[in-house]
């Protein structure tokens, strides 16, 4: 049973915001959402992380509801090189929970 | 640049021959991982040390992969006899004990077996 469920691909255009929601209805007790931002021939980059309510730093926002079944990461007027795939992870709130498992993720294209 | 260096970028190989890669992690972090990520697909773990120790190794780690961390410095992973199937980017990362799922990537090496 996969962890997390999210878009296979989502279209933009520059100044708009992205939302990009993510399902994770098994998600634990300790779990943490973690979400991963890779650009072609890079490796992935940590871009946020959070537990419940609301987290915010300069890249981007991560809204989890109370029942923190699903998240959605936000965007804030995207531009062209925000191009990119986008990853929904959780776990990581146990000392021996270290290995990222990475689904196909969501590509997100910024058209001009 | 403080970030995870990994070494050859790209590495082109014949079938048959052996590789090895360098990754080289933020000198704070204890803990290390290899990840293999094919076209079109996430990465998947292959391998995790803390410090020196290799505490875990993926099946997809075939007994003709080896990883080393001596020192609990650098790391080397070696590929023997490669095969094409081997062809992918190979990422380091590295982590503090506390931030196990904020993990910083190297830019990878892509090895291409022909």
């Amino acid at each position: 049973l996969a962890k997390t469920t999210q878009p296979i691909s989502m279209d933009s255009y520059e100044g708009q915001e992205v939302n990009i929601t993510c399902s994770h209805n098994n998600i634990a007790t300790n779990d943490y959402i973690t979400w991963y931002q890779q650009f072609p021939s890079q490796g992935p980059r940590f871009i946020i992380q959070g537990y419940k309510t609301k987290v915010t730093n300069e890249v981007a926002s991560l809204f989890i509801p109370a029942d923190r079944k699903s998240s959605t990461l936000s965007l804030p007027r995207v531009s062209l090189s925000d191009t990119a795939v986008y990853y929904c992870l959780v776990g990581g709130g146990v000392s021996n929970d270290y290995k990222l498992s990475f689904g196909a993720g969501t590509t997100v294209t910024v058209r001009a | 640049d403080t970030g995870v260096s990994q070494d050859p970028r790209h590495k082109i190989t014949k079938r048959g021959q052996n590789v090895t890669f360098r990754c080289d992690p933020i000198s704070e972090h204890n803990r290390l991982y290899w990840y293999r990520q094919t076209l079109g697909q996430g990465p998947e773990f292959l391998t995790y040390f803390q410090n020196e120790a290799q505490l875990e190794k993926s099946r997809l780690l075939s007994d003709r992969f080896s990883a080393e961390r001596p020192k609990g410095s650098f790391s080397t992973l070696e590929i023997q006899r490669t095969e094409q199937g081997d062809s992918a980017m190979y990422l380091c990362a590295s982590s503090s004990d506390r931030g196990r799922y904020e993990q910083y990537f190297g830019p990878g090496t892509r090895l291409t077996v022909t």
